[in-house]
């Protein structure tokens, strides 16, 4: 069975500080990681995804299949980045979504 | 803005009762899927349709169903309503591996 784990609910950090969002999956497949972002009153968008390998806001995610992690980085924190992050993960041949609890980043002026 | 509309915003209800919460999805996106965010369990996948058919099944409970109509909006029934589920109810959309959210259906239910 699938399973996304982010073990921090809550993570603040200084304006300017390196930021790290820990994911950890199980899947006994080749699976998809996607990382989620929704802001304050604002809905659910996908912020990255592994596959892409692209840096978006700054963020960037590697995936480690040794590790079965996908944590998500960013080296200066910005205030905007506040919000809560959802690591998420498909299946292969399925497109529906298995999501972490979320992790609430907070960043601090 | 994703595209994606769900109505209502917000919902409440009495136990045992049914509620339909409806989704409209993107222009074009012929999947739709529904999760269910509540405070203990975070974020489920419920139930996928595509172009009209049942495409994947998640922890989805007996009470509830969905369907997607030939316009590909998809409505989602919950009956004998329990005090558990109350929860924010998502609904997305894609073509491809990208969901996009809507903004999601407050139901209580007391």
């Amino acid at each position: 069975a699938q399973r996304v784990t982010q073990p921090e609910k809550l993570l603040s950090v200084f304006k300017g500080a390196p930021v790290e969002l820990k994911c950890n999956y199980s899947y006994s497949g080749s699976p998809e990681l996607f990382w989620y972002v929704q802001y304050s009153r604002q809905r659910l968008q996908l912020l990255l995804r592994h596959i892409s390998r692209e840096s978006i806001k700054g963020f960037t995610a590697d995936l480690n299949k040794g590790e079965t992690s996908f944590h998500l980085k960013k080296p200066f924190a910005q205030e905007e980045d506040s919000a809560m992050y959802y690591c998420a993960l498909s299946g292969s041949g399925a497109n529906n979504l298995f999501f972490g609890t979320g992790t609430r980043l907070t960043v601090i002026p | 803005d994703s595209g994606v509309t769900q109505t209502p915003k917000h919902l409440i209800t009495a136990t045992g009762q049914r509620v339909t919460l409806r989704c409209s999805p993107r222009s074009g996106d012929l999947s739709v899927y529904w999760y269910q965010q509540s405070l203990d369990q975070g974020l489920q996948f419920l139930i996928q349709y595509y172009n009209g058919e049942e495409r994947a099944k998640g922890n989805i409970l007996e009470r509830f169903s969905a369907q997607q109509f030939p316009d590909l909006h998809s409505e989602l029934n919950l009956s004998s309503l329990e005090l558990g589920d109350s929860a924010l109810y998502f609904c997305a959309s894609s073509q491809g591996n990208e969901q996009f959210f809507g903004p999601g259906t407050r139901l209580t239910v007391l």
